[in-house]
């Protein structure tokens, strides 16, 4: 176990909907990245957070936003659902923003209706 | 839980036998390189790493080798184990400014018969 955690596990939303999925980090780190892995694909970059600035965001669009709090805990909020965002939603924490080890969370199964 | 390995090439090998997944790599910038295995219903699990100024590193029981001419990564699991089915990744780290992503391969389903 990484010590990455992730709230809820499973979720089901209906398209048009909003959702916001959860993540704590490893303890000391100030990091948090998230990933959307789509069934039977790789992880995608959606974006960064350090100490609780948005660091680099990969092609998601701006309904895809995010939360970093002081304890380092983060948020991925997503609006307007549509049914291609059903996925694995993966947070990953590591102690900085460089070319540090990224430790993964068990996910968010997110499926939209 | 959910099958992370639909669609993706599989690699099968009886237990015992030395394993050897490949990965080819898009960013000749690239200069670190993860293995990550992916179990159903989890998260990634890191493997091991390698960073572009080395050829080869070694973990218990994995190997990593890095070409940087042709750009491609390989992960060599010796006396493959039951335990070691699982989707593997391999993953280059893409640095803009001081934001890590990583960039997942495809991926390759390791199915080990007893």
């Amino acid at each position: 176990e990484t010590g990455v955690t992730q709230s809820p596990t499973h979720l089901i939303k209906t398209r048009g909907q909003q959702v916001t999925l959860r993540c704590s980090s490893q303890s000391g780190h100030n990091t948090v990245s998230w990933y959307q892995q789509a069934l039977g694909q790789g992880p995608q970059f959606i974006f960064q957070y350090y100490r609780e600035e948005e660091n680099g965001r990969g092609n998601f669009p701006p309904r895809f936003s995010g939360l970093q709090f002081p304890n380092y805990s983060s948020e991925l909020n997503v609006n307007a659902l549509e049914l291609d965002d059903s996925a694995l939603y993966l947070c990953a924490s590591s102690l900085g923003g460089g070319d540090y080890e990224q430790y993964f969370g068990p996910g968010t199964r997110l499926t939209v209706t | 839980g959910e099958s992370v390995g639909l669609h993706l090439p599989t690699l099968s090998v009886q237990e015992g036998d030395n394993s050897i997944i490949n990965c080819a790599y898009s960013n000749s910038a690239s200069d670190y390189f993860i293995w990550y295995k992916q179990e159903s219903g989890k998260g990634p699990q890191f493997i091991i790493d390698i960073r572009s100024n080395m050829d080869k590193r070694q973990g218990q029981r994995v190997t990593v080798l890095l070409n940087k001419t042709v750009k491609h990564l390989s992960l060599q699991i010796a006396a493959t184990q039951p335990g070691d089915s699982a989707v593997y990744f391999c993953a280059e780290n893409i640095k803009g400014g001081a934001t890590n992503k990583l960039i997942f391969g495809t991926g390759t389903l390791l199915a080990v018969q007893p």
